[in-house]
């Protein structure tokens, strides 16, 4: 089946505690995307990669990292979380400049930082 | 980062009413225009993804107009049902594919 997996699906966490949120596509997409979802606010892009070692900075990438080491994976990695990045994450993939499909997106990741 | 504006902000319909809601981006800059579907506790779905002014497309009952010129796109639902009820988000990506900006939703709601 084709889709985005994210892992995990809830996560509490302490702050400064460094965590990783894994995101991986299983349809050879070029494109892979990084958003925060938060009341009021809709859905922020954090980063973006158009491949392999080629990632650039969306809306909100303070206190993100990521790296795409291989084309099907895009980890999100907060290396000192804190209470503000609270939120709902999600992962999406795309075929780049695909006229008929947008993107794909994973299950979602709730992560609460006390 | 672009102004993007969807309206309204909610809206209530009737089983097998019609409705449609709007959403306005910067005409100078544009690559692309997504819509999706949000349905509450799932992840959000592509509907359409439109790039050329005056595009039309269409799914199912759902449908949608692009207009570049004056940075606008309406999305139609024809004969609403139950299941349409969703929050409906439109992005627009101004640089390039990978980087999209969403509106933050019009949330549609059908009663039977």
């Amino acid at each position: 089946e084709a889709q985005v997996t994210q892992n995990p699906r809830y996560l509490i966490t302490v702050t400064g505690k460094k965590l990783t949120v894994t995101c991986s596509q299983n349809m050879n997409h070029e494109y892979m995307s990084w958003y925060r979802q938060d009341p009021g606010l809709g859905l922020r892009q954090i980063y973006y990669s158009m491949n392999v070692e080629v990632t650039d900075k969306g809306d909100v990438p303070e206190g993100y990292k990521v790296s795409r080491k291989e084309k099907r994976n895009f980890p999100l990695i907060l290396e000192s979380p804190s209470p503000n990045q609270t939120s709902l994450y999600f992962c999406a993939s795309s075929f780049g400049d695909s006229l008929n499909y947008g993107y794909t997106f994973g299950s979602g990741t709730r992560l609460t930082v006390v | 980062i672009l102004n993007v504006e969807q309206s309204p902000q909610s809206l209530h319909v009737q089983e097998g009413d019609s409705t449609n809601f709007t959403c306005s981006f910067p005409s100078s800059n544009f690559y692309a225009l997504h819509w999706y579907r949000w349905e509450t506790a799932k992840s959000p779905e592509a509907l359409f993804v439109m790039t050329l002014n005056g595009d039309e497309k269409k799914k199912g009952r759902i449908s949608a107009t692009l207009n570049t010129k004056e940075g606008y796109s309406y999305l139609y639902i024809k004969g609403s049902q139950p299941e349409d009820s969703a929050t409906y988000l439109c992005a627009p990506s101004g640089d390039s594919w990978g980087k999209l900006q969403f509106g933050a939703g019009t949330q549609v709601v059908v009663t039977p």
